[in-house]
């Protein structure tokens, strides 16, 4: 149990287009979604905090306008990142709170390379 | 929630125990410890999870000391599949917290 499912796992866009990258939970409803970016030999980075629903929380230094997040059921959070440009390419990797637990679950990532 | 101090990376040879400390002195009495490892190119997975006892499940088992200032993630078999990057982090368990992840232990095992 607790699966959440990333898609795509890898993407290459020309730069000024923009892409969507969907985070679903399987097998659970996730009231709370999380984003993450992590760039090569660096650890992760919260981007924001999606709740199903509402608009989404974002960190310190993050764009909302540039990466739009949208937490429309509880199974489905989608981080679309708008005119993307070579210094977007990253990492980025969702994750998902099960309701009654206190564990975050993640995504296997997708790998984004703005060329 | 309070900061972690993990070893920046360690060896462990295939099939001893692999032994992880974490220090995180400033931990409050509701945070918890939570453990995660990051294979390359892959998400993080759970481990294991603990407030004060001692932990075990099929993966690991978690030792906190008396005063919660540190713990020790322990992996009793290590195979070379449990190379990764090892995060430890504290968080309160209630409501919707973010995990913050620091630098972690990169885990080598070694045949």
């Amino acid at each position: 149990g607790a699966v959440v499912s990333q898609h795509p796992s890898w993407v290459i866009c020309k730069s000024g287009t923009s892409v969507k990258i969907e985070c679903r939970s399987l097998d659970f409803q996730a009231t709370t979604m999380f984003w993450y970016r992590q760039f090569p030999k660096q650890s992760l980075m919260l981007m924001a905090t999606s709740n199903e629903g509402s608009k989404a929380t974002y960190e310190q230094g993050v764009e909302k306008d540039k990466f739009l997040i949208n937490h429309a059921s509880l199974t489905l959070s989608t981080l679309t990142v708008t005119s993307a440009h070579p210094e977007d390419s990253s990492f980025y990797i969702c994750s998902a709170r099960v309701r009654g637990r206190t564990e975050a679950f993640f995504g296997q990532g997708t790998r984004l390379t703005v060329v | 929630d309070a900061k972690t101090t993990q070893p920046t990376s360690m060896d462990c040879a295939e099939g001893r125990a692999a032994n992880l400390p974490c220090n995180h002195s400033t931990i409050s009495g509701n945070e918890y410890v939570y453990w995660y490892r990051q294979i390359h190119s892959q998400g993080p997975q759970y481990i294991i999870h603990g407030l004060k006892n001692n932990e075990t499940n099929e993966m690991a088992s978690l030792i906190i000391t008396e005063d919660r200032k540190s713990s020790t993630l322990i992996l009793p078999h290590a195979t070379l599949r449990d190379t990764a990057v090892y995060y430890c982090i504290v968080r309160v368990a209630e409501g919707a917290q973010k995990l913050v992840f620091g630098q972690g232990t990169r885990l080598t095992i070694n045949p």
